[in-house]
């Protein structure tokens, strides 16, 4: 069964630095997806892309954040200068089509750790 | 906004007995309910969807959730749990007026524990 896939499962960073999450989406699927998580908070909807644009965005995604496909199979979410506050598991979600018949298969996460 | 609540941070279950997992929500229009389920080191699982029609929406391994519009809520649920449900349980909701976008709005989570 296809599966998303996220690298690294756990990612420790010095506050400042840039971090880039790696995800490789299910291969037919067109619309891909971030979400975060906090520990022990609600799972939060950061932006979807779709051919090449930002679809959709939530307060969250400030200009520390941007999105990238660089080639067919790999979805990139950057932090540039993290902060404390961008601890938390990081989900990456793809799906086949826009509309609600097309469910988001989600992947592992990637747990960032900011020090 | 559209938001979801899900009262309980864990529910605790005999192997054999009825489960349920609580789930309410709030949208400006009609939603589109879903549950996904989190095993350890896993992402999360689609479980089942409600979109229309009838309110009693079968899923994955033996779950079903029902939605009920007055009470504003969709709990999950499983007449007869196994040791091999216990996980982390999340009910999701999209607003179906948004139009457009695919976003998901999560609750809290649930920790199902079922014990021997």
């Amino acid at each position: 069964e296809p599966e998303v896939t996220q690298t690294p499962s756990h990612q420790v960073t010095q506050m400042g630095q840039e971090v880039i999450l790696r995800c490789v989406p299910i291969s037919n699927h067109l619309y891909f997806y971030w979400y975060r998580q906090i520990l022990g908070q609600k799972v939060e909807f950061l932006v979807s892309f779709y051919n090449n644009e930002i679809s959709e965005k939530s307060e969250i995604f400030d200009d520390q954040f941007s999105v990238e496909r660089p080639d067919g199979s790999n979805f990139t979410l950057k932090i540039r200068s993290t902060k404390l506050e961008d601890s938390a598991m990081y989900f990456c979600a793809s799906s086949e089509g826009l509309g609600v018949y097309n469910e988001q298969f989600f992947g592992p996460g990637t747990r960032l750790t900011v020090l | 906004a559209q938001s979801v609540a899900q009262p309980e941070d864990q529910v605790n279950v005999a192997e054999g007995n009825p489960l349920t997992v609580k789930c309410t929500y709030s949208v400006s229009g009609n939603p589109y309910l879903f549950w996904y389920v989190q095993y350890p080191n896993r992402g999360l699982q689609f479980l089942l969807k409600y979109i229309t029609g009838d309110n009693l929406v079968k899923g994955s391994y033996g779950f079903e959730a029902e939605f009920n519009k007055s009470q504003t809520s969709f709990h999950l649920k499983k007449p007869s749990a196994l040791v091999s449900d216990s996980a982390l349980y999340f009910c999701a909701v999209r607003d179906r007026e948004r139009g457009g976008g695919n976003k998901l709005t999560f609750g809290t989570g649930t920790q199902l524990k079922v014990e021997l």
